[in-house]
């Protein structure tokens, strides 16, 4: 099955900075890499979705890429701000799967 | 519009005790799973239903029963429950397929003492 490994673990960066959470899958087939945002004590939400058919979707301050070939996609924020403190889940689908594997969470903390 | 509902919010069982986890979405979508997170584990899969009608084992499903009742709910049983299932409860929602976003429910805070 999909094998999802998300670096860093924890990252901490003063507002205003840039954050890059990166996530590599297993599965060359792999064809959907959502991204959830989780606040403390929150629901994970859906923050931005990527399929293999695309390189790179930017949505206001955030963004993802996929690189195929290596096998890994990557969270990109910039102009943090402190809302932006919450654990981040990457996640990958499959090909053949009805299932998204999802890697372990990275805890973002934005300083003031 | 109220999306994926999930009750309770809070439960607190003794080991042995049994109980379900109601789980209802408005969205019409085909897919529901349960997932439960624990604290540097991520989210695992429990079970998850494609479709009205079906369901399947996720990654941790033993100790769990499940029953899809209708394609809007899908409820997660506890038979004798354990304190290795203190968790948090979470149920999801897409279009199906795999390849379309979750949209999860608010989450139970479960403790088995």
């Amino acid at each position: 099955g999909e094998n999802v490994e998300q670096h860093p673990s924890t990252l901490s960066v003063q507002e205003g900075d840039s954050a890059v959470i990166k996530c590599t899958y297993s599965d060359s087939a792999s064809n959907y890499f959502p991204w959830y945002k989780q606040e403390l004590g929150k629901r994970p939400q859906l923050i931005i979705d990527i399929r293999s058919n695309v390189g790179e979707k930017k949505d206001q301050r955030i963004a993802v890429t996929l690189n195929k070939t290596a096998k890994h996609f990557s969270l990109h924020i910039t102009e943090t701000q402190p809302e932006d403190s919450a654990v981040y889940f990457c996640a990958a689908k499959a090909g053949g799967s009805y299932i998204p594997t999802f890697g372990r969470g990275t805890s973002l903390i934005v300083h003031p | 519009n109220a999306g994926v509902t999930q009750t309770p919010k809070f439960q607190v069982l003794k080991t042995g005790q049994s109980m379900t986890l109601q789980c209802a979405q408005d969205m019409n979508h085909n897919s529901m799973y349960w997932y439960r997170q624990d604290p540097g584990m991520g989210l695992r899969l429990i079970y998850y239903s494609a479709s009205e009608g079906t369901t399947d084992k996720g990654e941790v499903p033993n100790g769990y029963n499940v029953s899809r009742l209708n394609k809007r709910e899908f409820s997660l049983r506890l038979e004798s429950a354990a304190p290795s299932q203190t968790s948090v409860y979470f149920c999801a929602s897409s279009e199906g397929q795999g390849t379309y976003g979750y949209t999860f429910g608010s989450g139970t805070r479960l403790t088995v003492v």
